[in-house]
């Protein structure tokens, strides 16, 4: 059985351009929830995905925008991105309202 | 906003049980309680849940309160490689609190 997977694992670009990340769910997982983590802070909620809809979102401006897919990958979006966007980003697959299993993160950048 | 409150830092020695409280005073009734720890460089990792009963399994034992107004995260005998940040957390849509920083003394 194989892990959350994440990528690229590192990232650096420019202000106001956009970037795609990507996971891989756990298999048999049907649930995807992605998290923003600043350094030395908690990771923050951005959204979640079941079964291919949204099913929660936190305090985040729409630039940031998701998709899951049919074999539950996902994808976070960001448009425009802004210096304050430099973080690590976590994804974590799970079974609905089960325990969620992290990815190792992919860190952006921002210049 | 689910908010949990959670000390900053604890500190313990190897090999002694640590007790890692966390309160979560506005819960409803239906969110479980859940708890992740994240080792330096690396994603959260899962440890236990529960939602109203104490819950038991190879990491650790998770106490709750009977007004489900806290909980406490047990290490029965931490190690070294127990140090890391602990968060105490509402629902499956996780919101994570700062953490406790838990540092583990040889």
């Amino acid at each position: 059985e194989t892990g959350v997977t994440q990528s690229p694992t590192h990232l650096i670009k420019t202000r106001g351009q956009q970037v795609t990340l990507r996971c891989s769910s756990q298999s048999g997982h049907n649930t995807v929830s992605w998290y923003q983590q600043a350094l030395g802070q908690g990771p923050q909620f951005i959204f979640q995905y079941y079964r291919e809809e949204e099913n929660g979102r936190g305090n985040f401006p729409p630039r940031f925008s998701g998709l899951q897919f049919p074999n539950y990958s996902s994808e976070l979006n960001v448009n425009a991105l802004e210096l304050d966007d430099s973080a690590l980003y976590l994804c974590a697959s799970s079974v609905r309202g089960n325990e969620q299993y992290f990815g190792p993160g992919t860190r952006l950048t921002v210049t | 906003d689910a908010k949990t409150t959670q000390p900053n830092s604890m500190e313990s020695n190897e090999e002694e049980p640590v007790h890692l409280p966390c309160n979560h005073s506005t819960i409803s009734g239906t969110d479980y309680i859940h708890w992740y720890r994240q080792l330096p460089s690396q994603g959260p990792e899962y440890v236990i849940h529960g939602l109203t009963s104490n819950v038991n399994n190879r990491m650790a034992s998770l106490a709750i309160a009977e007004d489900r107004k806290s909980s406490t995260l047990i290490l029965h005998r931490a190690t070294l490689r127990d140090a890391a940040v602990y968060y105490c957390t509402r629902d499956d849509k996780i919101i994570f609190g700062k953490g406790t920083r838990l540092h583990i003394l040889p």
